[in-house]
C-alpha cells in the first residue's frame, strides 16, 4: 500500500525559533499533500493544500507567513513553523495523495511539536 | 460549506456489547465517505471507506458501515467490540474529485471495558 512518512515524529523548541517537518510520499507520486493539525482531544482541522510545483492554499485563519509550505517535488513536502511559540505546539499530520487513487489520501504518522 | 457531525462525543460500552456511532454530513455534491480510527499514541488508519455502489461497506477490524444518502449519513457499526478496539473514531468526507481535503468530525472517543 501507499506510505506517508513524516520526519521528526516528535520536536521540542524554544520559544521563537523555526521548526521544519518532512512529509514524504516513499512508494507513490502524491500530486497533492495536505497538512492537518490536532490539538489534543480535537480532530483534524486542514491547514493548507499544496500542489507539487505550485503555491499552497491555505485555510481561514492559518497564517501563511507562519507556516510555510513547500511542495518541491512529487514526494516532498515540507512545513515551516516559524517563530514559533507555546500556542503553536500541536499534532502535525499531512496526508498525501497521488495520481494511481485520486480519491484516497494516505496519512502519515505525525509530528508532535512542543514549543518551550 | 461542508461539514460533518458526529453525535456521540464519548461512548463507553462492555465487551460484546454492539456499537453504533453516528455521522452525519453537510455538502451539495457527491461524495467519498471515510471512518478513520485513531488508537493512542498511534497515528490515523482507515477503517473503512465508500466511494460508490453497495451502500454497506465492510472495512478492516469486523466494522461496518451504511451510506444513506436521504439521509446525509455514514454510521459506523460493530456488532461486538473488544477491548482493543479503545481509541479515537473520526468520520470524514471529501468531494468526489482529485485534490480535495478531507473534513472530519469532531471524533468520538470510544472506552471498552473488559
Amino acid at each position: 500500500g501507499a506510505v506517508v512518512s513524516q520526519h521528526p515524529s516528535r520536536v521540542i523548541c524554544k520559544s521563537g525559533t523555526s521548526v521544519k517537518i518532512e512529509c514524504r510520499s516513499l512508494d507513490f507520486q502524491a500530486t497533492t499533500m495536505f497538512w492537518y493539525r490536532q490539538f489534543p482531544k480535537q480532530s483534524l482541522m486542514l491547514m493548507a493544500t499544496s500542489n507539487e510545483g505550485s503555491k499552497a492554499t491555505y485555510e481561514q485563519g492559518v497564517e501563511k507567513d507562519k507556516f510555510l509550505i513547500n511542495h518541491a517535488s512529487l514526494t516532498l513536502s515540507t512545513l515551516t513553523v516559524t517563530s514559533a511559540h507555546p500556542e503553536d505546539s500541536s499534532f502535525y499530520i499531512c496526508s498525501a495523495q497521488g495520481e494511481h487513487r485520486l480519491d484516497e489520501q494516505f496519512f502519515g504518522p505525525g509530528t508532535r511539536l512542543t514549543v518551550l | 460549506a461542508q461539514s460533518v457531525s458526529q453525535h456521540n462525543h464519548h461512548v463507553i460500552l462492555s465487551e460484546a456489547a454492539s456499537l453504533e456511532l453516528g455521522c452525519n454530513y453537510s455538502y451539495g455534491g457527491t461524495v467519498n465517505l471515510f471512518w478513520y480510527v485513531q488508537y493512542p499514541g498511534q497515528h490515523l488508519q482507515l477503517l473503512l471507506k465508500y466511494f460508490s455502489g453497495d451502500p454497506l461497506v465492510k472495512g478492516i477490524k469486523g466494522f461496518e458501515a451504511e451510506f444513506i444518502k436521504s439521509k446525509f449519513s455514514f454510521n459506523l457499526r460493530k456488532p461486538s467490540v473488544q477491548w482493543s478496539d479503545t481509541a479515537e473514531y473520526f468520520c470524514a468526507v471529501n468531494a468526489r474529485q482529485a485534490g480535495t481535503a478531507l473534513i472530519f468530525g469532531k471524533g468520538t472517543t470510544l472506552s471498552v471495558s473488559s
